[in-house]
């Protein structure tokens, strides 16, 4: 059984640098693509972008230029660096398997990280 | 920019059976997947490729698409199937995913 584990901090200031860290365990870190879907308080869900195994990345145009994915497969984990956030970056973050761009399903979900932008 | 419209909210009896609908252009030439975030916990997917069910998800939920239009269906409804519903696709055209706007399903 797949299972996403993730952490990162959880209160930032604007201007400041969200990262977060999603761990795989339970299953292949290789050959698959890793995700990151963010959804504001009561709102809907936000795709981020995706990296794969081998380190291709491919980002939402709308957060393109403040997103950098990174990963270690030594360690089964990938993460996420948001730069410059702003309370509009206020958010559960989640992690999820799926090679999206190929049309695959996010299968896989971490519980999700809340994560709040604020002076 | 693709965009996917989802009723907000869609009621249901107890015991009966539930459709939601997820309207887009074409989007029977897109891979549509579904997901159910209950209350609190995160989204899981329920349905994927417009009608296949993962392992685990019961019967009762199914997919069906046409031209402009993919549905989820609910049969036999139960209390534990309130949540938001929420459609999903990937847009080639602007290397992005798109998803609904997300349906309450509430059940009576």
């Amino acid at each position: 059984q797949v299972q996403l584990q993730q952490w990162g901090a959880g209160l930032l200031k604007p201007s400041e640098t969200l990262s977060l860290t999603c761990a795989v365990y339970g299953g292949s870190f290789r050959g698959y693509f890793w995700n990151w879907i963010r959804q504001a308080p009561g709102k809907g869900l936000e795709w981020i972008g995706e990296i794969s195994q081998s380190g291709s990345t491919n980002y939402s145009p709308s957060l393109k230029g403040r997103v950098t994915m990174s990963l270690d497969s030594s360690k089964n984990q990938f993460s996420l660096s948001l730069t410059s956030v702003t309370a509009a970056d206020t958010a559960i973050y989640y992690c999820a398997r799926g090679h999206v761009s190929f049309g695959d399903p996010f299968d896989y979900w971490g519980l999700g990280t809340l994560v709040t932008v604020s002076s | 920019s693709y965009e996917l419209t989802q009723p907000l909210s869609v009621s249901v009896a107890l015991g009966q059976t539930a459709s939601i609908t997820c309207g887009g252009d074409n989007i029977r030439n897109k891979n549509v997947h579904w997901f159910r975030q209950r209350p609190g916990q995160a989204p899981a997917l329920v349905i994927y490729r417009e009608t296949k069910r993962p392992s685990g998800v019961p019967e009762r939920f199914s997919g069906s698409i046409s031209v402009n239009t993919a549905t989820l269906t609910i049969s036999t409804a139960q209390a534990g199937d309130e949540a938001d519903y929420y459609c999903q696709v990937w847009d080639g055209s602007t290397a992005d995913v798109v998803f609904g706007g997300g349906t309450k399903l509430t059940v009576l």
